[in-house]
């Protein structure tokens, strides 16, 4: 069945350092969507990415979808204490049925 | 994410026992979707309802079964509790416009099963 990797599975960084998180499926993906979950939280939608090679930014996070669809990427520039949490990505499979990635932990220390 | 609604919280159940987990989508969304948890892991789509019909099905057991009612509220119920139930159950809901629409998420019933 589809598949959808990240990595890395944990990152630790000092407050002002950047943070990229990789997600790669197994099959092609119509779109990606990208969720944030704070500790003990649920997850929030983020962003999506409907197009090959689409780069979205929201304030210091980058989106990035893959030219061939099957991976993407979320990068944060000078990460705040405020980004702490697990960033998954999800694709889609049949209807709105999500199918997400593993997830990535950042920790961001003051 | 605003708007999904569940309950309850939390929940402490024992082997063997039946669990009933509710939830209320957004306003005006017609899609509801239950996915679980575990620790340290991802969420895992569990089913997702439509029309108060179960759309589609993840790799869960008969155990779980689900309903969703006239309103578009859906419950979840786990019979035969397990150890390894225990999880973070999510809904999220969604409109049933085409494929890979976002998902708004309720907090979340924290589920133990001892």
């Amino acid at each position: 069945g589809q598949q959808v990797m990240q990595i890395p599975q944990y990152q630790h960084v000092q407050e002002g350092e950047d943070f990229t998180t990789y997600c790669n499926s197994s099959t092609t993906l119509s779109n990606i969507q990208w969720y944030k979950q704070r500790p003990g939280g649920h997850p929030v939608f983020l962003i999506q990415l409907v197009k090959s090679g689409e780069v979205k930014k929201q304030k210091r996070l980058t989106f990035q979808f893959g030219e061939a669809k099957k991976n993407s990427s979320l990068h944060i520039t000078a990460t705040q204490t405020t980004d702490v949490g697990t960033y998954f990505c999800a694709g889609p499979g049949a209807t709105n049925k999500l199918i997400f990635g593993t997830g990535t932990l950042l920790a961001v220390q003051p | 994410d605003a708007g999904v609604t569940q309950s309850p919280t939390h929940l402490i159940k024992t082997r063997g026992q039946q669990v009933t987990l509710r939830c209320s989508p957004k306003s005006g969304h017609d899609t509801v979707s239950w996915y679980q948890q575990a620790l340290g892991q991802g969420p895992q789509f569990i089913f997702q309802y439509y029309e108060e019909e179960e759309r589609q099905r993840g790799n869960f057991p008969d155990r779980f079964s689900g309903h969703q009612f006239p309103n578009y509220s859906s419950e979840l119920n786990v019979n035969a509790l397990l150890l390894g139930d225990s999880a973070l159950y999510l809904c999220a809901s969604s409109l049933n416009l085409g494929q890979g629409r976002k998902a708004f998420f309720g907090q979340g019933t924290r589920l133990t099963v001892v």
